[in-house]
This record gives C-alpha cells, structure tokens and sequence, in this order.
C-alpha cells in the first residue's frame, strides 16, 4: 500500500495567516494527490485534485503543489471558517490512501 | 438536489451484521464510480471498499475484506455495504462518496452525510 504521511499534525494559526501543509507519499505517485478540508461532525470537502487543480466552488486562497513524492497544501490569507482538519489522499491507486490529517487551529 | 443519502446505521453486537445503504439524487448514478469510506471517532479517514458503475470492478481495504460485501443497483440510484463479522473496530462513521475520476485518479466530490454504525 502507499502510505501517505502529513506534517504538521497540528498548527496553530491566526486570520489572515500563510499556512501548509505538506503531504509525502512512501513512493513515487506522480500528481495523484488529492486534498479534502473536514469541519467538526462534517463529511469532507473536496478542495484539490491532481495536485493542484481546484475544486469548482473553492476559494482561490487554497492551492496545492507537488509531484512525485512531496506535496503542499497551502492557504493564503488563512479565514474563519478555514480552521478544520484537512487530509491528503493518494489516487494512484485504486487502493487509495489518506493521510492522517492536520488539524488548523486558532492560535 | 445533487445529494448522497446514508441510511442504516446503529448499534450492533460483536459477530453481527448490518447493511448500509446510500440513496444518490440528482445525479446519473450509472456513471459514477462510488465508494465507502470510513472514520472511526476522533480518527481519521480510512477507505474501505470501491465499486465501478456496474458491479464487475469491486476493491476493498484488508480490514474489511472478507467480511464486507459492496454493491450497487443503477435502477434504484442505489449503493451498499453488507458488513458481516462486525469488529468493535469497525466502530466509525460510515460515508458514501462519488467518484468524479471513473477509477483514472480516484478523488471524491460529493459525500453524504455519515451513517454511525457502533459494534458495542
């Protein structure tokens, strides 16, 4: 299985804030990362797939990067209603994997 | 309304069994590949079991296979879980979810909103 390993997974942050997050993969996977952001008692939102390419309805603050191995999540201009918990995903296979998630939190 | 609806959740005891379901809307379910992930409490996501638009391209993780059956009826806009030799570790929140990739790069964009199944 691929496994997918998030840092941090916790940080603390203020509104307004520049925040990644980084995802490894234990192998090579491409661009097949996806990124879902999840509210307390909420399913997941779908934000980024295929590494970089944002999820109509999304806000342009998120971005994503990264190929191969090493990936980035990154909110700029971090907002209120952005301190949840956010988690990679792999695709390249249909075993898909995530990653243990990062919790955003006020600082 | 575009909307996954689960449904079949609650407590069950150590070697039963429970069946899920997952009612699609205002979608084409035949074209979709669907797929059953999971979060047991205070944890993170764990996917489960996948299923291509017709029942021929089933997966499942390790922890399930076996035990857990996925299938789907296109007539009915309809998918499954049939969970059999429930583990208390398969406590968690149940989710479906869509497939915008058909398989090509799996990456989910439409969720219902969780079933709770307890193994207690």
């Amino acid at each position: 299985d691929i496994q997918m390993t998030q840092s941090p997974s916790s940080l603390s942050a203020s509104v307004g804030d520049r925040v990644t997050i980084t995802c490894r993969a234990n192998q090579s996977i491409g661009r097949s990362v996806n990124w879902y952001q999840q509210q307390p008692g909420k399913a997941p939102k779908l934000l980024i797939y295929a590494a970089s390419t944002l999820e109509s309805g999304v806000p342009s603050r998120f971005s994503g990067s990264g190929s191969g191995t090493d990936f980035t999540l990154t909110v700029t201009g971090l907002q209120p209603e952005d301190f949840a918990t956010y988690y990679c995903q792999q695709g390249y296979t249909t075993l898909v994997t995530f990653g243990q998630g990062t919790r955003v939190e006020v600082k | 309304q575009v909307q996954l609806v689960e449904s079949g959740g609650g407590v069950v005891e150590p070697g039963g069994s429970l069946r899920l379901s997952c009612a699609a809307s205002g979608i084409i379910f035949s074209e979709y590949y669907m797929t059953w992930i999971r979060q047991a409490p205070g944890q993170g996501l764990e996917w489960i079991s996948y299923i291509g638009n017709n029942d021929r391209t089933v997966y499942y993780a390790d922890s399930v296979k076996g035990r857990f059956t996925v299938s789907r009826d296109n007539a009915k806009n309809s998918l499954y879980l049939q969970m059999n030799s429930l583990r208390a570790e398969d406590t968690a929140v149940y989710y479906c979810a869509r497939d915008m990739s058909s398989g090509t790069l799996p990456h989910f964009d439409l969720w219902g909103q969780g079933a709770l199944v307890t193994v207690s």
